[in-house]
C-alpha cells in the first residue's frame, strides 16, 4: 500500500532553534500534503494543506511565520517549526494524497523543546 | 461547524470481549466517515470507512455502519485481541479534503 515517510521520528531541541520535519510519500506522487498536530490525549488539528509548488493554506489560528511549509515537490513537504519554544513540543503527523485517494498518513514526528 | 464526539477512554477489556465504542457527528452536508487506528509510536492507519447512509464498513473483524438517523457510526468488533490495542479515532470529510478527527479512545485489551 501507500507509504508516507516522516523523518525525524522525534527530535529534541534547545528554545531558540529551528526544526524541520520532512514528509515524503515514497510510492505515489502526492498532489496534497497536510500537516497535524497532536496534543497529549487530544485529538489531530490540521494546521495546514499544501499543493506542490504553491503557498500552503493554514488554518485559522495557525501562524504561518511560525510554522513555514515548503511543499517542493510532488513527493516532499517540509514543516520547519522556526524559534521553537516550549509551548511548540507536540506531536506533528503528515499525511498525503493524490486526487481523490484517501489521505495516507506518515509515522509522525515527536518534538520536545527544552 | 462539522464535529466528531467519540466516547472516552480508556477502555479496558479482556481478550475476546465485545467492543464498541461510540462516535456521533454534527455535519452540514453528507460526510464520509472513517474510523482511524494509532498504534504506539505510529501515525494513523485508516481502519474502515463508509461514504453514505446505512454503508457498512469492515476491516480486521472490525465494524461500522453509517447511521443518518442518528447521526452515528459506532465501532464494533465482536471478540477483541490484545493486538487490536490502540487509540482509535472517528473522523468525517465533508466533500473537501479536510478530515475532522475525534479526540480519540484509547483501547487496552487485557490477555
Amino acid at each position: 500500500g501507500a507509504v508516507v515517510s516522516q523523518h525525524p521520528s522525534r527530535v529534541i531541541c534547545k528554545s531558540g532553534t529551528s526544526v524541520k520535519i520532512e514528509c515524503r510519500s515514497l510510492d505515489f506522487q502526492a498532489t496534497t500534503m497536510f500537516w497535524y498536530r497532536q496534543f497529549p490525549k487530544q485529538s489531530l488539528m490540521l494546521m495546514a494543506t499544501s499543493n506542490e509548488g504553491s503557498k500552503a493554506t493554514y488554518e485559522q489560528g495557525v501562524e504561518k511565520d511560525k510554522f513555514l511549509i515548503n511543499h517542493a515537490s510532488l513527493t516532499l513537504s517540509t514543516l520547519t517549526v522556526t524559534s521553537a519554544h516550549p509551548e511548540d513540543s507536540s506531536f506533528y503527523i503528515c499525511s498525503a494524497k493524490k486526487g481523490d485517494q484517501p489521505q495516507h498518513f506518515g509515522d509522525g514526528t515527536r518534538l520536545s523543546i527544552l | 461547524g462539522n464535529s466528531v464526539t467519540q466516547m472516552e477512554g480508556p477502555v479496558t477489556l479482556s481478550e475476546e470481549a465485545f467492543l464498541t465504542i461510540n462516535c456521533t457527528y454534527t455535519a452540514t452536508g453528507y460526510p464520509s466517515l472513517f474510523w482511524y487506528v494509532q498504534y504506539p509510536g505510529e501515525g494513523l492507519q485508516l481502519l474502515l470507512k463508509a461514504t453514505k447512509a446505512d454503508d457498512k464498513g469492515s476491516n480486521k473483524g472490525f465494524e461500522a455502519t453509517y447511521r443518518k438517523e442518528t447521526t452515528s457510526f459506532h465501532l464494533e468488533k465482536g471478540s477483541v485481541q490484545v493486538s487490536d490495542s490502540a487509540v482509535y479515532f472517528c473522523a468525517l470529510s465533508d466533500g473537501d479534503d479536510k478530515i475532522i478527527f475525534g479526540k480519540g479512545t484509547r483501547l487496552h485489551i487485557l490477555p
